[in-house]
């Protein structure tokens, strides 16, 4: 089946740390996305990339960076510099050629806890 | 910029009543219009999407909105609500050129027996 898988789904980390969350989709999407979501602020775009080795800042990329050397995956990484990482994050793609554009397909989230 | 309000943070029906979800839209040029639902701690899935074939549009679960450019707006209904449609709903939208969805603030629909 394809899809969008996100790992892990649950994580604590100590103040401080950096995280980095996995994301791999294999619907052949060109474009790639993360978004937080926070109780009562809806989904808040982060970072998004429409092609390898490409990627651009959205609108709350401070604190966070990203990679995308494969199509497949797009990791984030959570930095030590990210003042409120706690939060639920969700990675998702979308096909640019020929698709509808703004259409997203989501993976299951990942939830990012910080003691 | 394009945005999107959704009136409510919280509906609350019963199970069998109508469903009533409002999203108001801001855009300049024609816009991509999305409706998605998410259940606790999981990601979002599409319900319907608007992308000017029709003004009204019929998605999965029993669910339509109906483009109104005058009013712009794009609520999502559905005749009966079950208790499986208590979940959060988010509007969304998006223009030509631009691949990035906007999300409204979302609505969590509560259904009582």
């Amino acid at each position: 089946d394809g899809g969008i898988t996100q790992s892990p789904k649950y994580l604590f980390r100590k103040e401080g740390q950096n995280v980095t969350l996995s994301c791999e989709q294999n619907l052949n999407h060109d474009a790639m996305y993360w978004y937080r979501q926070d109780p009562g602020q809806g989904l808040r775009l982060i970072y998004y990339s429409q092609i390898v080795n490409d990627f651009q800042k959205g609108d709350i990329a401070e604190g966070y960076s990203v990679s995308r050397e494969k199509k497949e995956s797009f990791p984030l990484t959570v930095t030590s510099a990210q003042k409120n990482p706690t939060a639920f994050y969700l990675c998702a793609s979308s096909q640019l050629a020929g698709g509808i554009t703004g259409e997203l397909f989501f993976g299951e989230g990942s939830r990012l806890t910080v003691l | 910029a394009q945005s999107v309000t959704q009136l409510g943070s919280h509906v609350s029906v019963s199970e069998g009543a109508l469903v009533l979800l409002r999203c108001n839209y801001s855009s300049s040029v024609p816009p991509y219009l999305f409706w998605y639902v998410q259940y606790p701690n999981q990601g979002l899935q599409l319900l319907l999407k608007y992308t000017s074939a029709a003004t009204l549009v019929k998605g999965i679960n029993g669910f339509e909105a109906e483009f109104k450019k005058s009013e712009t707006s794009f609520h999502l209904t559905k005749p009966s609500a079950h208790m499986s449609d208590a979940a959060e709903y988010f509007c969304a939208v998006s223009v030509t050129g631009f691949q990035k969805l906007v999300f409204g603030t979302g609505t969590r629909l509560l259904v009582s027996p």
